[in-house]
């Protein structure tokens, strides 16, 4: 069975600080799909990012950056001199090969304050 | 022009009464789902259509009946709505079993 923990609740910073939100995964499959999402307070679900169990090449862009490591099944997620439009609930989420669930982590509510 | 679109996007309903959500996708996917957030913000998948076929069906009230007319369509009948209810569900589409493509949500509120 696939689980993913994020295992903050909430992050509060300040406005031009880096905020960095743990992804941890389980899965026995060799061949699975990582992904983040991020839900504004408007409710919508925004893709971010989706990485490949057999790619661990971070990928940066813009101010977000991503560090996938399978040694410790981790893919964590920073944001980089955080804006007030940050804001939103974070989701880290993983689809195993051949299953068509997608399942997601708690979530992390980020709060950018001013 | 939108991918994955869900009617209507609020519902205020009272308890007992039966009520559906529409989804539908016009990017040509064979597989749709339902998704449900609850109040702490949590996703779990409900069900999901492959090509007009149940493929997941997670542990769910039978009061929920997913109801696929065609590909395009995957709509949401609550029987008897009860206050547990109340949550914001989520369609999506995918061409295949990586991407999900969602919809903007309905927020379902049972009084």
């Amino acid at each position: 069975a696939q689980k993913v923990t994020q295992a903050q609740t909430e992050i509060s910073v300040v406005e031009k600080e880096d905020v960095t939100l743990d992804c941890v995964y389980e899965t026995r499959d060799t061949t699975y799909y990582l992904f983040w999402y991020k839900q504004p307070p408007s409710g919508e679900l925004v893709f971010l990012i989706r990485r490949n169990s057999f790619d661990e090449q971070n990928e940066i862009s813009g101010r977000y950056s991503w560090n996938f490591q399978k040694s410790t099944s981790s893919f964590n997620f920073t944001i980089t001199a955080s804006q007030v439009v940050d804001s939103a609930v974070y989701f880290c989420a993983l689809s195993e090969a051949n299953d068509y669930k997608l399942s997601f982590g708690a979530g992390t509510t980020v709060t950018v304050r001013a | 022009d939108t991918a994955v679109s869900q009617t209507p996007k609020y519902l205020v309903t009272q308890m007992g009464n039966d009520k559906s959500i529409k989804c539908e996708q016009n990017l040509g996917h064979d597989t749709m789902y339902w998704y449900k957030q609850d109040s702490k913000k949590f996703l779990k998948i409900m069900f999901s259509y492959n090509n007009k076929e149940l493929i997941i069906n997670e542990t769910v009230p039978n009061r929920f009946s997913p109801k696929s007319p065609d590909k395009a369509h995957l709509n949401l009948h609550i029987n008897s709505l009860e206050l547990g209810d109340s949550a914001v569900y989520f369609c999506a589409s995918s061409p295949s079993t990586i991407e999900k493509y969602f919809g903007p949500g309905t927020r379902l509120t049972v009084l």
